[in-house]
Protein backbone atom coordinates (compact mmCIF):
# COMPACT_ATOMS: atom_id res chain seq x y z
CA UNK A 1 0.00 0.00 0.00
CA UNK A 2 1.30 3.67 -0.45
CA UNK A 3 1.56 6.24 2.08
CA UNK A 4 2.29 9.74 2.60
CA UNK A 5 3.38 11.51 5.84
CA UNK A 6 3.15 15.18 6.41
CA UNK A 7 4.89 15.71 10.21
CA UNK A 8 4.20 19.42 10.36
CA UNK A 9 0.37 20.04 10.59
CA UNK A 10 1.26 24.09 10.84
CA UNK A 11 4.89 25.59 9.75
CA UNK A 12 4.70 29.18 10.81
CA UNK A 13 7.52 31.93 8.63
CA UNK A 14 8.35 35.05 8.44
CA UNK A 15 7.67 37.04 5.19
CA UNK A 16 11.20 36.95 3.15
CA UNK A 17 12.27 33.50 5.17
CA UNK A 18 12.93 29.94 3.07
CA UNK A 19 10.26 27.93 3.85
CA UNK A 20 10.28 24.08 4.10
CA UNK A 21 7.15 21.79 4.09
CA UNK A 22 8.08 18.05 4.86
CA UNK A 23 6.98 15.08 3.48
CA UNK A 24 8.08 11.23 3.14
CA UNK A 25 6.02 8.51 1.48
CA UNK A 26 6.03 4.91 1.24
CA UNK A 27 5.54 3.14 -1.87
CA UNK A 28 6.09 -0.73 -2.88
CA UNK A 29 8.09 0.31 -6.35
CA UNK A 30 8.87 3.93 -7.91
CA UNK A 31 7.33 6.91 -6.91
CA UNK A 32 5.19 9.94 -8.58
CA UNK A 33 5.25 12.71 -6.49
CA UNK A 34 3.23 15.94 -6.18
CA UNK A 35 2.65 18.93 -4.44
CA UNK A 36 -0.94 20.88 -4.28
CA UNK A 37 -2.05 23.82 -2.71
CA UNK A 38 -5.36 24.28 -1.45
CA UNK A 39 -7.07 27.78 -0.26
CA UNK A 40 -10.19 28.46 1.52
CA UNK A 41 -13.26 27.04 0.37
CA UNK A 42 -11.23 25.99 -3.25
CA UNK A 43 -10.30 22.76 -4.77
CA UNK A 44 -6.10 21.98 -5.29
CA UNK A 45 -4.19 23.36 -6.91
CA UNK A 46 -0.98 21.46 -8.74
CA UNK A 47 2.29 23.21 -7.57
CA UNK A 48 4.83 20.47 -9.26
CA UNK A 49 5.79 16.91 -9.96
CA UNK A 50 8.84 14.30 -9.56
CA UNK A 51 8.73 11.79 -12.40
CA UNK A 52 11.96 11.00 -13.14
CA UNK A 53 15.47 12.51 -13.50
CA UNK A 54 16.84 15.81 -11.52
CA UNK A 55 16.14 15.42 -7.97
CA UNK A 56 15.41 19.12 -7.84
CA UNK A 57 12.01 20.01 -9.17
CA UNK A 58 11.21 23.53 -10.07
CA UNK A 59 7.18 24.50 -9.72
CA UNK A 60 4.63 26.78 -10.00
CA UNK A 61 4.74 30.60 -7.92
CA UNK A 62 8.43 29.79 -7.36
CA UNK A 63 8.23 26.63 -4.89
CA UNK A 64 10.90 24.11 -5.74
CA UNK A 65 10.81 20.31 -3.92
CA UNK A 66 14.29 17.82 -3.75
CA UNK A 67 13.47 13.98 -3.90
CA UNK A 68 15.67 11.90 -1.66
CA UNK A 69 15.02 8.55 -2.39
CA UNK A 70 16.80 7.19 -0.03
CA UNK A 71 15.32 9.54 3.26
CA UNK A 72 12.22 8.58 0.85
CA UNK A 73 11.29 12.52 1.47
CA UNK A 74 10.37 15.16 -1.18
CA UNK A 75 10.14 18.36 0.79
CA UNK A 76 8.40 21.85 -0.70
CA UNK A 77 10.89 24.76 -0.62
CA UNK A 78 10.62 28.50 -1.09
CA UNK A 79 13.66 30.56 -0.83
CA UNK A 80 11.66 33.46 -0.30
CA UNK A 81 8.01 33.29 1.02
CA UNK A 82 5.22 35.48 0.79
CA UNK A 83 1.98 36.54 3.02
CA UNK A 84 0.34 35.43 -0.02
CA UNK A 85 1.61 31.74 0.48
CA UNK A 86 -0.64 31.41 3.55
CA UNK A 87 -2.48 27.95 2.32
CA UNK A 88 -2.80 24.69 2.81
CA UNK A 89 -0.33 22.32 1.00
CA UNK A 90 -0.47 18.69 0.41
CA UNK A 91 1.73 16.03 -0.88
CA UNK A 92 0.39 12.95 -2.91
CA UNK A 93 1.86 10.34 -4.27
CA UNK A 94 1.54 7.46 -7.05
CA UNK A 95 2.91 3.67 -6.92
CA UNK A 96 4.12 3.33 -10.63
CA UNK A 97 4.76 0.12 -10.22
CA UNK A 98 1.24 -1.27 -9.01
CA UNK A 99 -1.00 -1.38 -12.22
CA UNK A 100 -4.14 -2.38 -10.12
CA UNK A 101 -3.97 1.06 -8.69
CA UNK A 102 -2.08 3.08 -11.17
CA UNK A 103 -4.30 6.04 -11.04
CA UNK A 104 -4.89 6.73 -7.43
CA UNK A 105 -3.22 9.70 -5.44
CA UNK A 106 -2.51 8.84 -2.25
CA UNK A 107 -2.42 12.33 -0.37
CA UNK A 108 -0.79 13.69 3.16
CA UNK A 109 -3.27 14.93 6.04
CA UNK A 110 -1.73 18.53 4.61
CA UNK A 111 0.37 21.14 6.18
CA UNK A 112 -0.81 24.67 7.24
CA UNK A 113 1.56 27.20 6.02
CA UNK A 114 1.13 30.47 7.66
CA UNK A 115 3.34 33.55 6.73
CA UNK A 116 3.86 36.54 8.59
CA UNK A 117 4.83 40.16 7.97
CA UNK B 1 -8.61 25.79 -20.80
CA UNK B 2 -11.98 26.45 -18.33
CA UNK B 3 -10.75 24.29 -15.81
CA UNK B 4 -13.00 21.69 -14.09
CA UNK B 5 -15.93 22.91 -12.84
CA UNK B 6 -18.27 21.47 -10.19
CA UNK B 7 -22.11 21.95 -9.73
CA UNK B 8 -23.54 22.69 -7.06
CA UNK B 9 -20.43 24.38 -4.79
CA UNK B 10 -22.85 23.59 -1.55
CA UNK B 11 -25.72 21.67 -0.72
CA UNK B 12 -27.63 20.81 2.31
CA UNK B 13 -30.03 18.42 2.96
CA UNK B 14 -31.84 16.25 5.31
CA UNK B 15 -30.54 12.71 6.34
CA UNK B 16 -31.85 10.01 3.88
CA UNK B 17 -32.42 12.10 1.02
CA UNK B 18 -30.83 11.40 -2.71
CA UNK B 19 -28.14 14.06 -3.25
CA UNK B 20 -26.43 14.40 -7.10
CA UNK B 21 -23.47 16.05 -7.75
CA UNK B 22 -21.89 16.91 -11.39
CA UNK B 23 -18.48 17.74 -12.73
CA UNK B 24 -17.00 19.06 -16.05
CA UNK B 25 -13.75 18.52 -16.62
CA UNK B 26 -11.36 20.08 -18.61
CA UNK B 27 -12.53 19.20 -22.58
CA UNK B 28 -9.72 17.67 -23.44
CA UNK B 29 -8.90 14.98 -20.46
CA UNK B 30 -10.15 12.03 -20.56
CA UNK B 31 -9.83 10.67 -16.88
CA UNK B 32 -11.94 11.76 -14.56
CA UNK B 33 -11.47 10.93 -10.79
CA UNK B 34 -13.50 11.61 -7.59
CA UNK B 35 -12.15 11.99 -4.10
CA UNK B 36 -13.85 13.00 -0.90
CA UNK B 37 -12.27 15.03 1.63
CA UNK B 38 -13.43 15.75 5.13
CA UNK B 39 -12.31 18.68 7.41
CA UNK B 40 -8.38 18.02 8.31
CA UNK B 41 -7.95 15.44 6.15
CA UNK B 42 -6.21 14.99 2.47
CA UNK B 43 -8.76 14.05 -0.12
CA UNK B 44 -9.12 10.32 -0.32
CA UNK B 45 -9.50 8.70 -3.89
CA UNK B 46 -13.34 6.98 -4.74
CA UNK B 47 -13.27 6.27 -8.13
CA UNK B 48 -12.40 7.49 -11.50
CA UNK B 49 -13.44 6.65 -15.29
CA UNK B 50 -11.33 6.77 -18.44
CA UNK B 51 -13.70 8.26 -20.81
CA UNK B 52 -17.34 6.24 -20.16
CA UNK B 53 -15.38 3.38 -18.47
CA UNK B 54 -15.40 3.18 -14.66
CA UNK B 55 -12.09 1.58 -14.20
CA UNK B 56 -11.66 1.54 -10.27
CA UNK B 57 -13.89 1.88 -6.91
CA UNK B 58 -12.50 2.46 -3.61
CA UNK B 59 -13.98 0.67 -0.79
CA UNK B 60 -14.98 4.17 0.52
CA UNK B 61 -17.79 3.42 -2.14
CA UNK B 62 -20.28 1.86 -0.24
CA UNK B 63 -23.68 0.79 -1.93
CA UNK B 64 -25.46 4.03 -1.53
CA UNK B 65 -22.78 5.95 -3.96
CA UNK B 66 -23.04 5.70 -7.72
CA UNK B 67 -21.24 7.48 -9.96
CA UNK B 68 -21.87 7.79 -13.68
CA UNK B 69 -20.13 9.14 -16.82
CA UNK B 70 -22.12 8.40 -19.83
CA UNK B 71 -20.78 9.74 -22.55
CA UNK B 72 -17.35 10.17 -21.37
CA UNK B 73 -17.49 14.21 -21.00
CA UNK B 74 -19.37 15.14 -17.52
CA UNK B 75 -19.89 12.67 -14.83
CA UNK B 76 -22.16 12.90 -11.62
CA UNK B 77 -22.26 11.33 -8.31
CA UNK B 78 -25.42 9.76 -6.19
CA UNK B 79 -25.49 9.14 -2.76
CA UNK B 80 -28.76 7.33 -1.93
CA UNK B 81 -30.38 7.67 1.83
CA UNK B 82 -27.71 10.61 3.32
CA UNK B 83 -26.10 9.84 6.13
CA UNK B 84 -24.35 12.30 8.65
CA UNK B 85 -20.95 10.73 7.57
CA UNK B 86 -21.05 11.93 4.44
CA UNK B 87 -20.72 15.01 4.97
CA UNK B 88 -17.59 16.36 3.33
CA UNK B 89 -16.10 17.73 0.30
CA UNK B 90 -16.00 16.17 -2.55
CA UNK B 91 -13.67 16.80 -5.24
CA UNK B 92 -13.44 16.31 -8.93
CA UNK B 93 -10.57 15.78 -10.92
CA UNK B 94 -9.46 15.33 -14.71
CA UNK B 95 -5.94 14.74 -16.95
CA UNK B 96 -5.06 13.78 -19.74
CA UNK B 97 -4.04 9.92 -20.27
CA UNK B 98 -0.36 9.87 -21.35
CA UNK B 99 0.79 7.27 -19.09
CA UNK B 100 0.31 8.27 -15.76
CA UNK B 101 2.31 11.07 -15.50
CA UNK B 102 0.48 13.75 -15.83
CA UNK B 103 -1.35 15.62 -12.74
CA UNK B 104 -5.08 15.76 -11.87
CA UNK B 105 -6.44 19.09 -12.00
CA UNK B 106 -8.77 19.96 -9.46
CA UNK B 107 -12.12 21.72 -9.35
CA UNK B 108 -13.63 23.74 -6.27
CA UNK B 109 -15.46 20.47 -4.73
CA UNK B 110 -19.26 20.01 -3.74
CA UNK B 111 -19.68 20.80 -0.08
CA UNK B 112 -22.56 18.46 1.10
CA UNK B 113 -23.92 19.25 4.75
CA UNK B 114 -26.18 16.52 6.08
CA UNK B 115 -28.58 18.40 9.08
Amino acid sequence: AQSVAQPEDQVNVAEGNPLTVKCTYSVSGNPYLFWYVQYPNRGLQFLLKYITGDNLVKGSYGFEAEFNKSQTSFHLKKPSALVSDSALYFCAVRDISNTGTASKLTFGTGTRLQVTL
Amino acid sequence: DTGVSQDPRHKITKRGQNVTFRCDPISEHNRLYWYRQTLGQGPEFLTYFQNEAQLEKSRLLSDRFSAERPKGSFSTLEIQRTEQGDSAMYLCASSLWTGDNQPQHFGDGTRLSIL
